[in-house]
């Protein structure tokens, strides 16, 4: 299985500044014959189930604000919001979908400072 | 635009069959995606259980598959999960939700519903 591992567990940020996310995984999430990163970012507010933002690593969702952006490549990713705003605080997940089973990161919880 | 909606019994006896129902609407199962069960164990973070095509093909997570059975109802356009011999470690929230073929990210979800493993 990859092994998902997301850093920090829990951050706290200020309204309007940039929090930043970051994934690792046990190996390789970067298919060479595409060279597509098969790895998504979720976002999951309490009591809702979680909502895709990002896709093959730095495609965002139809409606997605763009304050959200995904980077990296192979093993690390990184999701950023460029400014923070109320409605951002929630759980933020990384996945991938490179092999079976599909597996997730451990969660990191985004607070407001 | 797609909905999912999970249904069944929000409490399970040990060793009893977990059994639970995804009705999809706005979406004919039949034209396509994988159709997924996730679970999330309260305050904890996200497990992926299988899916299966429209085909009937199934892919499973190993760490489950003895357990696991997952079905497809076409003309209900509803997929359902079967997970035996339950122990308390299976209490969750239970969800369905939908994937591209080839593209595993999860796309549409539904609410969820807890299931307690409970006697």
């Amino acid at each position: 299985d990859i092994v998902m591992t997301q850093s920090p567990d829990s951050l706290a940020v200020s309204l309007g500044e940039r929090a930043t996310i970051n994934c690792k995984s046990s190996q390789t999430v970067l298919y060479s014959s595409d060279s597509k990163n098969y790895l998504a970012w979720y976002q999951q507010k309490p009591g809702q189930p979680p909502k895709l933002l990002i896709h093959w690593a730095s495609t965002r969702e139809s409606g997605v604000p763009d304050r959200f952006s995904g980077s990296g490549s192979g093993t690390d990713f990184t999701l950023t919001i460029s400014s923070l705003q109320a409605e951002d605080v929630a759980v933020y997940y990384c996945q991938q979908y490179y092999s079976i089973p599909y597996t997730f990161g451990q969660g990191t919880k985004l607070e407001i400072k | 635009q797609v909905q999912l909606q999970e249904s069944g019994p929000g409490l399970v006896k040990p060793s009893a069959t977990l059994s639970l129902t995804c009705t999809v609407s706005g979406y004919s199962i039949s034209s396509g995606y994988y159709w997924a069960w996730i679970r999330q164990p309260p305050g904890k973070g996200l497990e992926w259980i299988g899916h299966i095509y429209h085909s009937g093909s199934t892919y499973y997570n190993p760490s489950l598959k003895s357990r696991v059975t997952i079905s497809v109802d076409m003309s209900k356009n509803q997929f359902s999960v079967k997970l035996s011999s339950v122990t308390a470690a299976d209490t969750a929230v239970y969800y369905c939700a939908r994937s591209e073929p080839g593209y595993s990210w999860f796309d549409s979800w539904g609410q969820g519903t807890l299931v307690t493993v409970s006697s």
